[in-house]
């Protein structure tokens, strides 16, 4: 079946780089997503990348996709506490009308 | 602000109650959803609607009741709700079924 799988959380350093990893099973995703849920908020989409990219590049953010492996991370540079929210990868379902999310990674980041 | 606008934020409700959660985007997208976010789990596609027409049902139990009476409104009816309905619940849009999707603020639902 579909799935997309994240770690739960992740713990960084003021000005340090956060990396956060996911893993999906559908290989005919045309677009996979990001997307960053802060307290009390809806999902606020961050960037997206196209299946035939291998990166992409956007501001802070780095988007890197191994559609051999199905793995997509997302690193963001120079990491502040208003970072700290919760991510969430996305791949489009098999039907191809919805997006499905994987559980969020929890990103906390101290000062 | 995504433009799309959920009401109520925060709901409290009875088992026996009646209530709907509402959907609004004037953004002239023509696919809504119905997500539940639950703690510790992922989120939950409910409902696909397309065109107004629902074009995806996740097997979610008939005490959720979908409306779409056009493109810009969409409701979700409850009745009966379980205490482990208590989630939060999300709304959202995209121009079609194929695009990215953009999410209201969400309703809190709490069932006592």
């Amino acid at each position: 079946g579909e799935d997309v799988e994240q770690s739960l959380f992740l713990s960084v350093r003021e000005g340090d780089s956060s990396v956060i990893n996911c893993t999906y099973t559908d290989s005919s995703s045309t677009y996979l997503y990001w997307y960053k849920q802060e307290p009390g908020a809806g999902l606020q989409l961050l960037t997206y990348i196209f299946s035939n990219m291998d990166m992409k590049q956007d501001q802070r953010l780095t988007v890197l996709l191994n559609k051999k492996d199905k793995h997509l991370s997302l690193r963001i540079a120079d990491t502040q506490t208003g970072d700290s929210a919760i991510y969430f990868c996305a791949e489009r379902s098999k039907a191809g009308t919805a997006l499905i999310f994987g559980k969020g990674t929890t990103l906390s980041v101290s000062s | 602000e995504t433009g799309v606008t959920q009401t109520p934020r925060h709901l409290v409700m009875g088992m026996t109650n009646k209530k709907s959660l509402k959907c609004e985007q004037h953004l002239g997208h023509n696919a809504m959803y119905w997500y539940k976010q639950s703690a510790k789990k992922p989120l939950e596609l409910m409902f696909v609607y397309n065109f107004k027409e629902q074009t995806e049902n996740n097997s979610v139990p008939s005490r959720f009741s979908p409306e779409c009476p056009n493109s810009s409104h969409l409701f979700l009816h409850l009745h009966t709700l379980q205490p482990e309905d208590s989630a939060l619940y999300l709304c959202a849009s995209s121009p079609t079924g194929e695009n990215e999707a953009f999410f209201g603020q969400g309703t809190r639902l709490t069932v006592v």
